[in-house]
């Protein structure tokens, strides 16, 4: 089944301590990308990767970095979590940046 | 930045009744796409409507594109309870590998 698979689905943590959150997908996508969603701002882009080893900033990129080191897998790393990142993210992929995208079923991370 | 605003934020409606969400841009685009999310899920993409077309549909699903106003509008016919929803509008705004959603419209169908 084509999918996107993100992990873990929810994340509680507290201030400071570095956590990853994986996504990966099985559809050879070159396009992914890392979404937060917050009530009342929609969807917004943090980082998208074009291909592997390419990966440019969206419009939220403060305080995460990612990685494309494999074509099916595009982590999100927080350094450094802050309160303010306490969100709901979505990894999705495509076959570019302007094709359908596909979402992965999100993360509810929550930073104390 | 916010590149699509969808209008109105929030739509109650009856079952059978059509809804129409719009969404103004700012910028030139390639193509318009329209997604759907049940609450707190991720997105499923409905339709993309490229930049040199004027009206698509896809089952119940109408959506029309205005370039010179910068706007597009998605209709719902005959709307189901099933239909209740988030609905979504993103554009890339000619911006190379960024897609861009607005705040989006949350849809009530009431049975």
């Amino acid at each position: 089944e084509a999918q996107v698979t993100q992990n873990p689905r929810y994340l509680i943590t507290v201030t400071g301590k570095k956590l990853t959150v994986t996504c990966s997908q099985n559809m050879n996508h070159e396009y992914m990308s890392w979404y937060r969603q917050d009530p009342g701002l929609g969807l917004r882009q943090i980082y998208y990767s074009m291909n592997v080893e390419v990966t440019d900033k969206g419009d939220v990129p403060e305080g995460y970095k990612v990685s494309r080191k494999e074509k099916r897998n595009f982590p999100l790393i927080l350094e450094s979590p802050s309160p303010n990142q306490t969100s709901l993210y979505f990894c999705a992929s495509g076959e570019g940046a302007w094709t359908e995208a596909f979402f992965g079923q999100g993360t509810r991370l929550t930073v104390v | 930045s916010q590149q699509g605003e969808e209008d109105p934020q929030a739509l109650s409606i009856q079952e059978g009744e059509n809804a129409t969400m719009n969404c103004s841009y700012k910028t030139s685009i390639n193509n318009l796409q329209w997604y759907r999310q049940n609450s707190g899920r991720g997105l499923v993409h409905l339709i993309l409507i490229r930049s040199n077309e004027r009206e698509k549909h896809s089952g119940r699903l109408r959506v029309t594109l205005d370039t010179s106003k910068k706007s597009s509008s998605l209709l719902i016919t005959a709307s189901r309870a099933a239909d209740t929803a988030s609905y979504f509008c993103a554009t890339d705004g000619n911006q190379g590998g960024k897609l861009i959603f607005g705040q989006g419209t949350e849809l009530s169908v009431k049975p």
